[in-house]
């Protein structure tokens, strides 16, 4: 089946740690985003990419990074810069220059520091 | 800037008490505006896309339509399945890249 993956499904951090959220795509879409969702706000753009080896800062990128070596992959890693990182962590995918120009998500990574 | 506003927060239903969900928005020219779905701890759904003014799109019990301001997500006859958080989410030409904008949701919940 074509989808998103995204692992682990829990993650818990403690203070001062860098820890990585995977996202794996297998649909042979170009751009994949990732956002950040917080209770009572809307997502929050974080980081995306258009092409492999190329990507941009979203709204919130302060404390993110993120590689794309490869089409399927986008990994996000939350470093210890990140001030207040728990949260709930969606990655999306999309076929850039179809018509329908829409994102879809995959189940998402919850983070929480300890 | 562009922005979205979804409005009511949160809804209580009956089952089978038809409603509507607001979604207004400002942007510099109108790409495109969607509908996701999501329920807790999953990832958004999408439902529906719209791109210009007087479209309209169905599926279920759910009908979406878009003005030049606003769009609204109608629920026809819901059932407690329908329970869910609604998202829209715009994309313009202007200041956002062409990257998507979101509305902070409007959380249904259908009781039987």
């Amino acid at each position: 089946d074509g989808g998103i993956t995204q692992s682990p499904k829990y993650l818990f951090r403690k203070e001062g740690q860098n820890v990585t959220l995977s996202c794996e795509q297998n649909l042979n879409h170009d751009a994949m985003y990732w956002y950040r969702q917080d209770p009572g706000q809307g997502l929050r753009l974080i980081y995306y990419s258009q092409i492999v080896n190329d990507f941009q800062k979203g709204d919130i990128a302060e404390g993110y990074s993120v590689s794309r070596e490869k089409k399927e992959s986008f990994p996000l890693t939350v470093t210890s810069a990140q001030k207040n990182p728990t949260a709930f962590y969606l990655c999306a995918s999309k076929l850039t220059g179809a018509p329908t120009d829409t994102q879809y998500f995959g189940p998402g990574t919850r983070l929480t520091v300890l | 800037e562009d922005q979205v506003t979804q409005s009511p927060e949160a809804l209580r239903l009956q089952e089978g008490e038809s409603s509507s969900l607001n979604c207004s928005y400002t942007v510099s020219g109108l790409r495109g505006l969607f509908w996701y779905r999501q329920d807790p701890g999953k990832g958004p759904e999408f439902l529906f896309t719209l791109y210009s003014a007087g479209e309209e799109k169905e599926k279920e019990r759910l009908k979406a339509t878009l003005t030049k301001k606003e769009s609204f997500l109608h629920i026809t006859a819901p059932k407690p399945e329908d329970s869910a958080t609604y998202l829209c989410a715009v994309r313009g030409y202007g200041g956002s890249q062409g990257n998507l904008i979101f509305g902070k949701g409007t959380k249904l919940s259908v009781k039987p």
